[in-house]
């Protein structure tokens, strides 16, 4: 069964800070993976989608990262903001025993960027 | 814009009043699916459907009902809500995994049952 795992479940760093946030996932049979944002309250916002044959993808101050072989991703983040702070999910999409698809999630990570 | 649209955003019923939680999608996408975030547990898949007339069970299918008449339109019916469906539901919809579709998510309807 995937299992996905996030760490740390809580962050917070000062306004200017670089910071990483990290993934696994026990079973390397996916298809892709997902980081979404997540307001409180909110709904779920795509930042970025890896393809399981990529390495990374990037995205204005955002790059993510995935070592399929280790069951591992990471989003860091570049020069945060106060406007950053929020629960990051990540998400690896897979084929399910009866042939159906879905998104097993991580709990996420609260980020707190202090001004 | 393209977009995945649930109605209501929020919800306050009684324990046993039927309720529908409309979902609709203008991207055409193939795949569409429902799920429940709760405190602690995160995000767990309800129902999945593949195509029109073409639904499967999730992690957390009891209490639910789907249909997919329509590309567009994957409704959530609850027949028979109780307090414990009292959570966050998002629809979510996308191309195959094999076209190398990401998610796209609606606002979240959020549903009290009392």
């Amino acid at each position: 069964k995937q299992e996905v795992t996030q760490i740390p479940a809580a962050l917070s760093v000062p306004e200017g800070e670089n910071l990483v946030l990290n993934c696994s996932f026990t079973d390397s049979a996916i298809y892709n993976l997902q980081w979404f944002r997540q307001d409180p309250g909110k709904g779920l916002t795509s930042l970025l989608l890896i393809q399981s044959s990529q390495r990374e993808q990037t995205s204005g101050r955002l790059n993510a990262s995935l070592d399929k072989s280790s069951g591992r991703s990471t989003l860091y983040i570049a020069a945060s903001q106060p406007g950053d702070s929020a629960t990051y999910l990540c998400a690896v999409r897979l084929v399910t025993q009866g042939g159906s698809e879905k998104l097993v999630f991580g709990k996420g990570t609260k980020l707190t960027v202090n001004p | 814009e393209a977009q995945v649209t649930q109605n209501p955003r929020y919800l306050i019923t009684v324990t046993g009043k039927k309720l529908t939680v409309t979902c609709s999608q203008n991207m055409n996408h193939e795949y569409m699916s429902w799920y429940r975030q709760d405190p602690g547990l995160g995000l767990r898949q309800i129902y999945y459907s593949m195509n029109v007339e073409v639904t499967d069970k999730g992690d957390v299918p009891e209490g639910y009902k789907v249909s997919r008449k329509e590309k567009r339109n994957f409704p959530l019916i609850l027949e028979s809500p109780s307090p414990n469906q009292t959570s966050l539901y998002f629809c979510a919809s996308s191309e195959p995994g094999q076209t190398f579709g990401g998610y796209t998510f609606g606002s979240g309807t959020r549903l009290t049952v009392v």
